[in-house]
Order: structure tokens, then C-alpha cells, then sequence
């Protein structure tokens, strides 16, 4: 199994500034993905982050937008650029441990 | 793209009830995992299915795959308070062995 820590947990940002989210495991991983999570709704993948190489992302999102970093195999970042009200959202990591997923705690995030 | 829609997306049962959610994908599935997000909490690995018609039981939990690998169903026999929660299917595909998550099914236990 593995940990996961993610930081902040909750923040309120305005509109057109950024956030970086921060996750770390507490063993080394190849993969970790982040997602968004709405309230009540499904999670969606927002990129997959590989160690050594550029992340990976899913139709719908772009670098520009959600930068990520993996500078090593046990920690990643997401960022949320330029926020406007619609990124407002849980965003989750989580890492591979065999076939199993595991999450972090997520970060609640409000744009005003 | 691959979706992965779950019926019913809510369901209110009584404690005791029985509670079954089905997953139904487009697509012929490799494999297919179930994860328990608890109210405020993150999802929470619970059992993954890889062959035709397989069935696995975990306590009051049984879990199966469609024979034709397109569809998989959860079900618990009599429910108890602590399986409160939204149930996801999410296949796993890919070069990278990326989950798509299904819709989700929202479970209600009335004591």
C-alpha cells in the first residue's frame, strides 16, 4: 500500500492567480495521476505523471493550463493556472502500487 | 471515448436491505476495478476482476464480470451503516494503466 500526503488541503483563491498542489508518497512510484473531482460527481483524470518524462494529459486539459511537475518518484505538483470559478473542484493524486490506486486526501479548491 | 455509465446513481435502502449497482461500458474491458469513496473521504481501492464472468466475494460484497466483459455489478448483502458511500467501476486501459471511473453509485443506509 502506499500514502499519501497533499498540500494544501483546502484554499480560496481569486480569480486569475494560481495554485500549486503538492503531493507526496511515501514510497517511491512510477506512476501518479491527478484527477478533479466535483462535488457529487465522478472523478476525472486530468494527466498522468511519469518520472523522467512529460506528463501525459487526458482530452480537455493542457499543459498551459495545469502544469505538472515529477521531479522524483515520490513527489509530484499540479498547477492550476489562471483560475476562473469553474476550476473550483476537489483535486486528488493518487500513485500505482501494483494494479491498485491509491488516493491522497484531495485538495478542496475555491476561485472567487 | 470510453465511458462508463452506472445505474442507479442513487439508491436509499434500509439496514438489513440488500444493494446491487451495475456498470456498463461501450467498450470490451480489460479488466475492471471497484473503488468505496466514504462522504468527505477519498476512493478506496476494493477489488479489481480480470476474467470473463469472474466473481469475487469479500464478506457481505460480491463482485462480477460480464461474460462478455462490457459490464460488471457489485452487490452487498444486508447493508449495514458503515457501506454509506459512492461506489465506482473504473476499467483500467492504456499504456499506462490509467482508471476511467464510472459514474457512480451513491448508497444511502437508513438504520
Amino acid at each position: 500500500s502506499a500514502v499519501i500526503s497533499q498540500k494544501p488541503s483546502r484554499d480560496i483563491c481569486q480569480r486569475g492567480t494560481s495554485l500549486t498542489i503538492q503531493c507526496q508518497v511515501d514510497s517511491q512510484v512510477t506512476m501518479m495521476f491527478w484527477y478533479r473531482q466535483q462535488p457529487g460527481q465522478s472523478l476525472t483524470l486530468i494527466a498522468t505523471a511519469n518520472q523522467g518524462s512529460e506528463a501525459t494529459y487526458e482530452s480537455g486539459f493542457v499543459i498551459d493550463k495545469f502544469p505538472i511537475s515529477r521531479p522524483n518518484l515520490t513527489f509530484s505538483t499540479l498547477t492550476v493556472s489562471n483560475m476562473s470559478p469553474e476550476d473550483s473542484s476537489i483535486y486528488l493524486c493518487s500513485s500505482m502500487t501494483g494494479y491498485e490506486q491509491y488516493f491522497g486526501p484531495g485538495t478542496r479548491l475555491t476561485v472567487t | 471515448g470510453q465511458q462508463v455509465m452506472q445505474i442507479p446513481q442513487y439508491q436509499h435502502v434500509q439496514e438489513g436491505e440488500d444493494f446491487t449497482t451495475y456498470c456498463n461500458s461501450s467498450t470490451t474491458l480489460s479488466n475492471i476495478q471497484w473503488y468505496k469513496q466514504r462522504p468527505g473521504g477519498h476512493p478506496v481501492f476494493l477489488i479489481q476482476l480480470v476474467k470473463s464472468g469472474e466473481v469475487k466475494k469479500q464478506k457481505r460484497l460480491t463482485f462480477q464480470f460480464g461474460e462478455a466483459k462490457k459490464n460488471s455489478s457489485l452487490h452487498i448483502t444486508a447493508t449495514q451503516t458503515t457501506d454509506v458511500g459512492t461506489y465506482f467501476c473504473a476499467p483500467q486501459g492504456g499504456a499506462t494503466n490509467k482508471l476511467i471511473f464510472g459514474t457512480g453509485t451513491l448508497l444511502a443506509v437508513q438504520p
